[in-house]
């Protein structure tokens, strides 16, 4: 069974701070994705990452696969309210039939103005 | 396009009655997706489907059944509710294409008491 950590669980900062996010694995996966929910609507894909160093930028959003393809971590820089929500990291095999992905269990942040 | 859309937004059981949630999408996706989310659990595989008339076994399948009957159409039923079952059900498409994005509706919350 393939596991996703996610840490931490919860991050609560102030509008302007910086943050880090981390999803690690064991296992290798053929690309990760990254989605955010909002409280009662389901999870929006924000990102995939498919090769194995690859950074992406989604304007104050940064998005890193690690060499082995086993972790990710997603880096906001000066972080806004808007931010609030749930991320969840998703891990796709490509000996998963049916595109299944497995979640990490979610970092919920809370960005204060 | 309305995406993927859940019917109900909420339920409430009693122990041991049943009740069938319904998907729908209107993207002409191949596959299609049951989860249920618990707090810091992530989203949990229940069931699949990979085409019109077939269905398989996620992650946490007992206690819930599913149909495919129509393409755009994917049903899961709980036959006899138990408290366990008390959690956030989303369902997901995907084109069928390799990898890719899941497109997610917006949930339905059901509490059995």
């Amino acid at each position: 069974t393939q596991l996703l950590e996610q840490s931490p669980q919860f991050l609560s900062i102030q509008e302007g701070e910086n943050l880090t996010v981390y999803c690690n694995s064991s296992s290798v996966f053929s690309s990760l994705q990254w989605y955010r929910q909002e409280p009662g609507e389901g999870p929006v894909l924000l990102v995939t990452v498919v090769t194995g160093g690859e950074v992406k930028k989604l304007k104050r959003l940064t998005f890193q696969f690690g060499d082995a393809r086993k972790d990710s971590s997603l880096h906001i820089t000066a972080a806004q309210p808007g931010d609030t929500g749930l991320y969840l990291c998703a891990g796709d095999s490509t000996k998963a039939a049916g595109n299944k992905l497995t979640f990490g269990g979610g970092t919920r942040v809370l960005v204060k103005p | 396009n309305a995406g993927v859309t859940q019917t109900p937004k909420f339920r409430v059981l009693k122990t041991g009655q049943s009740m069938t949630l319904l998907c729908a999408q209107d993207m002409n996706h191949e596959y299609m997706y049951w989860y249920r989310q618990d707090p810091g659990m992530g989203l949990r595989l229940i069931h699949y489907s990979v085409g019109e008339g077939t269905t398989a076994k996620g992650e946490v399948p007992d206690g819930y059944n599913v149909s495919r009957l129509k393409k755009q159409n994917f049903l899961l039923g709980l036959e006899s509710a138990a408290p366990s079952q008390t959690s956030v059900y989303f369902c997901a498409s995907n084109p069928g294409t390799s990898g890719g994005e899941q497109y997610f509706g917006p949930g339905t919350r059901l509490t059995v008491t």
